[in-house]
């Protein structure tokens, strides 16, 4: 089975930049497009990156995704890091069977 | 602007059956595949099942047989009937809207606890 590994946590300062990744278990992350969600506490989530790369309306330039084949993995990265960006954060993309997988989540820590 | 409402949670003893319901307004109903994503307390994202407007249906390996997805497009609803209910289903179950002419989740509902147990 198709599955995507991020780190449990990570933590940086404010105004820092933090990239957070996200490694498939097979075949080629390229082959499917790579969303990012993040989730604030008591909310539901919502797309900080879909399409690899490509930010919905209303989210700022701080973020950005990338992938990169040789390591089959994506990742986020958000610049000049702010309080309000602690969060946790999840990849998705699908498998072979279009099935939608999540990954474990990352809790980011603004310290 | 679009809006996705969930109900039909609740307390429910294992080996019971649920109904939840989306009741989705703002947008064109029958234009979208509709997703329903659960997440257990303390825990992460997990994909349930996703409907296309034609009514084409995929579901997670796990839960393939207990769930069932549905929807009907002239009352703009969604709906997931979860029979024999388990504690580890016990979760917010969110149903979502994918973006136009795109495979992500763009718009969220805020969700409809579940919770199994006796």
């Amino acid at each position: 089975n198709f599955m995507l590994t991020q780190p449990h946590s990570v933590s940086e300062s404010p105004g820092k930049t933090v990239t957070i990744s996200c490694t498939g278990s097979s075949g080629s992350i390229a082959s499917h497009y790579v969303q990012w969600y993040q989730q604030r506490p008591g909310s539901a989530p919502t797309a900080v990156i879909f399409e690899d790369n490509q930010r919905p309306s209303g989210v700022p330039d701080r973020f950005s995704g990338s992938i990169d084949s040789s390591s089959n993995s994506a990742s986020l990265t958000i610049s000049g890091l702010k309080n309000e960006d602690e969060a946790d954060y999840y990849c998705q993309s699908y498998d072979s069977s279009n099935h939608v997988v999540f990954g474990g989540g990352t809790k980011l820590t603004v310290l | 602007q679009v809006q996705l409402v969930e109900s039909g949670g609740g307390l429910v003893k294992p080996g019971g059956s649920l109904r939840l319901s989306c009741a989705a307004s703002g947008f064109t109903f029958n234009d979208y595949y509709m997703s329903w994503i659960r997440q257990a307390p303390g825990k992460g994202l997990e994909w349930v099942s996703y409907i296309s407007p034609t009514s084409y249906t995929n579901y997670a390996d796990s839960l393939k047989g207990r769930f069932t997805i549905s929807r009907d497009n002239a009352k703009n609803s969604l709906y997931l009937q979860i029979n024999s209910l388990r504690a580890e289903d016990t979760a917010v179950y969110y149903c979502a809207r994918d973006g136009y002419n795109t495979n992500y989740f763009e718009y969220w509902g805020q969700g409809t606890l579940v919770t199994v147990s006796s």
